[in-house]
């Protein structure tokens, strides 16, 4: 009865190699955001898709490429990893309109060697 | 520059003390206000949050806040904590009719002593 899921939990790489999180949701909502927490804890969001449409694509570099091929899923794909890529990322999603609570998943901790 | 600020990095009590977490924000307009909290290893989780109506919201496991616009507030309380409050707690901001994003500030870490 997961809410919302992701995978993979951990993630360990090297510097370069590409790599993909996916993301999940049963909730029935129509948007779905990408946040990165970063070692002080700070929450920043990166992206938020509505019915499979980018609303917020905040300044992050070019090489993280969202792609929802449907409203219940959203998936994080990273190119070039870079040692400051390390974090934890999470998913959340919420039903149309702000006022609405965001749903977050467990995160996926990944770690750029 | 809009933002939420959250007044205490760090703060340690001990068991049955009375807590505040402060949250400051600096958007006008109508907002809504949440409180997350974040155990540790794990996801962040609502405790509570204010849209409109009576500005003194009650949470779980105890928790309230009290929005007051005039001093820009959402003020995270709870009267006697425990040990398992131990968490990192977060206050975020949306800002009404702008879009879906949701601004948090850089968290609270709370630490109760057994």
């Amino acid at each position: 009865d997961t809410a919302v899921s992701q995978t993979p939990k951990y993630l360990v790489t090297q510097m370069g190699n590409d790599k993909s999180i996916k993301c999940e949701q049963n909730l029935g909502h129509d948007t779905m955001y990408w946040y990165k927490q970063d070692s002080k804890k700070f929450l920043k969001i990166m992206f938020s898709y509505n019915n499979k449409e980018l609303i917020i694509n905040e300044t992050v570099p070019n090489r993280f490429s969202p792609k929802s091929p449907d409203k219940a899923h959203l998936n994080l794909h990273i190119n070039s990893l870079e040692l400051g890529d390390s974090a934890v990322y999470f998913c959340a999603s919420s039903l149309a309109g702000t006022s609405n609570e965001q749903f977050f998943g467990p995160g996926t901790r990944l770690t750029v060697l | 520059a809009q933002s939420v600020s959250q007044h205490n990095h760090h703060v340690i009590l001990s068991e049955a003390a009375s807590l505040e977490l402060g949250c400051n924000y600096s958007y006008g307009g109508t907002v809504n206000l949440f409180w997350y909290v974040q155990y540790p290893g794990q996801h962040l989780q609502l405790l509570l949050k204010y849209f409109s109506g009576d500005p003194l919201v009650k949470g779980i496991k105890g928790f309230e806040a009290e929005f007051i616009k005039s001093k820009f507030s959402f003020n995270l309380r709870k009267p006697s904590v425990q040990w398992s409050d131990t968490a990192e707690y977060f206050c975020a901001v949306n800002v009404v009719n702008r879009d879906d994003k949701i601004i948090f500030g850089k968290g609270t870490r709370l630490h109760i002593l057994p």
